[in-house]
Order: structure tokens, then C-alpha cells, then sequence
């Protein structure tokens, strides 16, 4: 399995600007996770959806965040208007389940800078 | 109070030499506690997990978990510039809220060879 793939690896925009990050999770796994990290937050986690159903989104920090998951296969978080406060290192991960030996695989991140 | 707190280093040690790295919490009611290693620019891997108190080893790495102090640890031992990288601690109450895992912010280790 390739694992987690989230694209684009890096992107640059402009504030005012819509973002659309994307992930493929891991082939079989029900359990999709949109994280940010900052030097300043660490690791925190925004949204979490399963059988692409969106469960608990109170990470999300504002309306200019949403995320979807129109299949098994896809997942979306998209930003609008992006500001430079949102300048950080997106992570997707999935997982089989919720059990607490369960491991949550974490796909290579978006690196976002908003100017 | 944060809820779980890291020292962030950076870390900088020879290789060979054995690390220490800690994280103190808040919350009680975490039970399961983790740590993940994040190369640069790559994201974090589940490295070793461990259920409530106590010790667990995998190779040249060993978890500890002290509860009434609420203080964890990762070792290793024989510490190989292979192993530098950013680790982060990460706890969960389990239950229905296995999902939300709180991280610690990391510890920056450099292991010079």
C-alpha cells in the first residue's frame, strides 16, 4: 500500500486566496483525520469523519474551514479565505478503527504559506 | 495549565549515548499513551504505545509510564544518528474518545555521529 497521499506537498497563496488540500487514505481504513501543526500549537486535530461521514469537526477553527469526503477514497479541507495566521503543516490520516490499539497513519502533510 | 507538556530541545547527544525524553500531563483520565517520531518534513509514525502504568520495550527503545505522577518517558539506548528526528508524545482516554489524541508539541533530538 502507498499509504497516505496528500497533495500538494507545498503551496503558496495569496491572503483572500481559497486553498483545497487533498488526501487519499489508506485502501479499507473507515476512519479519516484532518490535523494542523504549528511550532506554536503542535499537533492539533481539526475534523475526523467516518464511512465519510464528518463526527466531530469542533477542531475546525473557523467557518473559513471546511472538509468533506464525497467517497472512501477522497477527502478535502479546504480554507477560504485563507489568512496568514493559517500558515502551517496540514496532516491527513486514516485508520482501520477507533480502538484504542488502533494506529492512525499519517500521510507526508501539506505545507501551507499564505502571504 | 497545558494539558500535556514537552520540552522542546533541541536535544543534541553522540551517538551511542542513551536519550531521555519526557512528557508531563494534566488530565487523569488519560490511559493509553504514545509516542510518535516525525522525520523532517515527513509525518509522524507510531513508534511505541503503552496501556496505563508501567514499562514497555521494543529493541533499543523503552516507554514508561508513571500515573501517579503523570509523567511518561521514552529511552533509547544506543542512540544512532538514524535516530534524529522530532518525537512526540500523544495520550488518550480511550473509550469513545480514542480518536482525540492530545500531542505534545516534541522534542528536536540530533544524534551526532
Amino acid at each position: 500500500d502507498a499509504g497516505v497521499i496528500q497533495s500538494p506537498r507545498h503551496e503558496v497563496t495569496e491572503m483572500g486566496q481559497e486553498v483545497t488540500l487533498r488526501c487519499k487514505p489508506i485502501s479499507g481504513h473507515d476512519y479519516l483525520f484532518w490535523y494542523r501543526q504549528t511550532m506554536m500549537r503542535g499537533l492539533e486535530l481539526l475534523i475526523y469523519f467516518n464511512n465519510n461521514v464528518p463526527i466531530d469537526d469542533s477542531g475546525m477553527p473557523e467557518d473559513r474551514f471546511s472538509a468533506k469526503m464525497p467517497n472512501a477514497s477522497f477527502s478535502t479541507l479546504k480554507i477560504q479565505p485563507s489568512e496568514p495566521r493559517d500558515s502551517a503543516v496540514y496532516f491527513c490520516a486514516s485508520s482501520h478503527n477507533l480502538a484504542s490499539t488502533d494506529t492512525q497513519y499519517f500521510g507526508p502533510g501539506t505545507r501551507l504559506t499564505v502571504l | 495549565q497545558k494539558e500535556v507538556e514537552q520540552d522542546p530541545g533541541p536535544l543534541s547527544v553522540p551517538e551511542g549515548a542513551i536519550v531521555s525524553l519526557n512528557c508531563t500531563y494534566s488530565n487523569s483520565a488519560f490511559q493509553y499513551f504514545m509516542w510518535y517520531r516525525q522525520y523532517s518534513r515527513k509525518g509522524p509514525e507510531l513508534l511505541m504505545y503503552t496501556y496505563s502504568s508501567g514499562n514497555k520495550e521494543d529493541g533499543r527503545f523503552t516507554a514508561q509510564v508513571d500515573k501517579s505522577s503523570k509523567y511518561i518517558s521514552l529511552f533509547i539506548r544506543d542512540s544512532q544518528p538514524s535516530d534524529s528526528a522530532t518525537y512526540l508524545c500523544a495520550m488518550t482516554t480511550g473509550g469513545g474518545s480514542n480518536y482525540k489524541l492530545t500531542f505534545g508539541k516534541g522534542t528536536l533530538l540530533t544524534v551526532n555521529p
